[in-house]
């Protein structure tokens, strides 16, 4: 149960695009695929942005967007805006019935 | 509204016990599989525990396996994560957090958090 592994910081402006990569082995995001991301603000309890490597719960932007490939998921958010300023978690499913995270990634909209 | 309550952190001593409880609202609680995450002060999220619906499986990290158990209380909606032998790296806020897999058997397609409570702070220290 490694942890996934993913950029420690990323920056945009506002308006750009950004991605956030996660990268696991074929135990987890490769031989799955089943991937979800979590937006996280300070002191705040995570949010879900993307399940299932590309789908959006209701409620969450079109300009939040999901990928895979191979062994490593990603996490693009286009248009950046000021309130996507957070933290984000890659987390897959690892077989057994066990979920394993990414390190996380703190997104800053300059 | 789907709403989740966790309760139960405190300040113990490493070898301790600490129950905690997480309270559902606003869904059908009995339907479907609920998880325990962590958060080390100043550190990412780390899975903990995951209970079927119908409390039949359950299922643990690593590094709580044997330590901690996962339980639940349908007629009171009720989610509990039972920690002992806490060691100081245990220190962290606990959520609970609800998914998407519905039924005995939790299905990896629906294995994922869709609602999450504030959590509870557990701190291990002498």
């Amino acid at each position: 149960q490694s942890a996934l592994t993913q950029p420690a910081s990323v920056s945009g402006s506002p308006g750009q695009s950004i991605a956030i990569s996660c990268t696991g082995t074929s135990s987890d995001v490769g031989g799955y695929g089943l991937v979800s991301w979590y937006q996280q603000h300070p002191g705040k309890a995570p949010k879900l942005m993307i399940y299932d490597v590309s789908k959006r719960p209701s409620g969450v932007s079109t300009r939040f967007s999901g990928s895979r490939s191979g062994n490593t998921a990603s996490l693009t958010i286009s248009g950046l805006q000021a309130e996507d300023e957070a933290d984000y978690y890659c987390c897959s499913y690892a077989g057994s019935y066990t979920l394993v995270f990414g390190g996380g990634t703190k997104l800053t909209v300059l | 509204e789907v709403l989740l309550l966790e309760s139960g952190g405190d300040l113990v001593q490493p070898g301790g016990s600490l129950r905690l409880s997480c309270a559902a609202s606003g869904f059908t609680f009995s339907s479907y599989a609920m998880t325990w995450v962590r958060q080390a002060p100043g550190k990412g999220l780390e899975w903990v525990s995951a209970i079927s619906g119908t409390g039949d499986y359950t299922y643990y990290a690593d590094s709580v396996k044997g330590r901690f158990t996962i339980s639940r209380d349908n007629s009171k909606d009720t989610l509990i994560l039972q920690l002992s032998s806490l060691r100081v790296e245990d220190t962290a806020v606990y959520f609970c957090a609800k998914t998407e897999a519905l039924g005995v058997i939790i299905v990896p397609e629906y294995f994922y958090m869709d609602v999450w409570g504030r959590g509870t702070t557990v701190a291990v220290s002498s």
